[in-house]
């Protein structure tokens, strides 16, 4: 069974710090690898993308690709009470998405 | 860039009865279409998926079915809801290929 892990949170950070939001995926041949926010009561929303190791930046966002660790973070910098919300890991094999369970931010003033 | 139109926005349904979701998207053609269920607190269950007209493939066994009569319409069913049914729904489209999923703003279900 395919299983995508997020640490469970809550994650709680003061305005202006990094925040850090990590997750691991079971299966190896998983293609592509999203991150989406979900402010509460809301439905998801993509807000990274990253499909090859290494770094991938926009803007106070970067996503890391550790193919071979298995492993995803999300770094959020200079982080805004804005930026609280449920953040999903969602990783893409064969066309079907895997979510893990989220992680939730506090960003507090 | 496409939209993701689900309606409605809330529904309040008595135990027994039929449910009908619906889900239409704009500026996309042939997508892949998803239907998912977010309980409380907790995360996304796909419940079905489809990549194409009348292709539909389902993830949980459960009394919901879902039909694709039209290459951007995703309709959510059920002939006789359950109090486990309450939850919220998400009807997601997404190209073929490596490419993320766009979700519309769902429906909100509670049964009484």
């Amino acid at each position: 069974q395919k299983e995508v892990e997020q640490n469970s949170g809550p994650l709680s950070v003061p305005e202006g710090a990094i925040a850090s939001l990590n997750c691991t995926y079971s299966d190896r041949v998983s293609q592509s690898f999203f991150w989406y926010r979900q402010y509460s009561g809301k439905s998801p929303e993509l807000i990274m993308s990253i499909y090859s190791n290494g770094d991938k930046e926009d803007g106070r966002f970067t996503a890391q690709l550790n193919k071979a660790s298995q492993y995803v973070s999300l770094l959020i910098r200079d982080s805004q009470p804005s930026d609280s919300a449920t953040y999903l890991c969602a990783v893409l094999s064969y066309g079907k998405l895997t979510f893990g369970q989220g992680t939730i931010l506090t960003v507090h003033p | 860039s496409q939209t993701i139109h689900q309606w409605p926005a809330t529904l309040v349904q008595p135990v027994g009865s039929p449910l009908s979701l619906e889900c239409t998207v704009e500026g996309t053609s042939n997508p892949n279409l998803y239907w998912y269920r977010q309980a409380a607190g907790r995360g996304l269950q796909l419940l079905f998926y489809s990549v194409g007209i009348g292709q539909i493939s389902s993830e949980v066994p459960q009394n919901l079915s879902a039909s694709r009569p039209q290459d951007r319409q995703f309709i959510l069913s059920s002939k006789k809801l359950l109090l486990s049914d309450s939850g919220f729904y998400l009807c997601a489209s997404g190209q073929k290929g490596n490419q993320p999923q766009h979700f519309g703003d769902g429906t909100r279900l509670s049964i009484l």
